[in-house]
């Protein structure tokens, strides 16, 4: 089947550096995005990997391994303004328009 | 570049009453569109999605239809709501080709009464 998993919440101190994990399950593979998601707003992509390895953007870095079907979001010097949800997400199948998403991970940032 | 514009931002609606919202895309031609309803603290579920005039693809059975009357217009319709249809109801445009990133309007929020 297709599905993606994501830890529901997670919880880091400013200034601090955080991981946020993405398992997938997909029918074929031709890439994973990530997205951030401020309360009551719309969802803006972060990031997008294709190929194995990191890919850094200023603090945020996203890492993909095709081989054991998992991802993560790096975000390092953590600001109060990180507090959002952060949605995984992969075409359902190869060559298709059809995204699946994850439920999302909370993540609060605390003074 | 390229501009997504959704509304009503918000909209109160009672049970069995009909429903339309609108999408518009700027800035780019023949893009995939994307209908999408998030519940509260929930993910993301795909309602609709497109990728050509008049083209459509319906992912959950339920009163919702959408339509595609121009290239860059994308409207979701209801006759009549239900209490389950509340939400959060956000569009999306995405290029053609490969894989590519989806950008999201501001969205709406549906409460029925």
């Amino acid at each position: 089947g297709q599905n993606i998993d994501q830890p529901t919440e997670m919880t880091a101190t400013e200034g601090a550096i955080v991981q946020i994990n993405c398992t997938y399950q997909t029918s074929g593979f031709n890439g994973l995005f990530w997205y951030q998601q401020h309360a009551g707003e719309a969802p803006t992509f972060l990031s997008y990997n294709v190929l194995d390895g990191l890919e850094e953007k200023g603090r945020f870095s996203s890492f993909l391994s095709r081989s054991k079907g998992y991802s993560y979001l790096l975000l390092k010097e953590l600001q109060m303004k990180d507090s959002a949800s952060y949605l995984c997400a992969a075409p359902a199948t190869s060559g298709t328009y059809k995204y699946i998403f994850g439920t999302g991970t909370r993540l609060k940032v605390l003074a | 570049s390229q501009t997504i514009h959704q509304w009503p931002a918000t909209l109160v609606q009672p049970v069995g009453s009909p429903l339309s919202l609108e999408c518009t895309v700027e800035g780019t031609s023949n893009p995939n569109l994307y209908w999408y309803r998030q519940a509260a603290g929930r993910g993301l579920q795909l309602l609709f999605y497109s990728v050509g005039i008049g083209q459509i693809s319906s992912e959950v059975p339920q009163n919702l239809s959408a339509s595609r009357p121009q290239d860059r217009q994308f409207i979701l319709s209801s006759k009549k709501l239900l209490l389950s249809d509340s939400g959060f109801y956000l569009c999306a445009w995405s290029g053609r080709g490969g894989s590519q990133p989806q950008h999201f309007g501001d969205g709406t929020r549906l409460s029925i009464l």
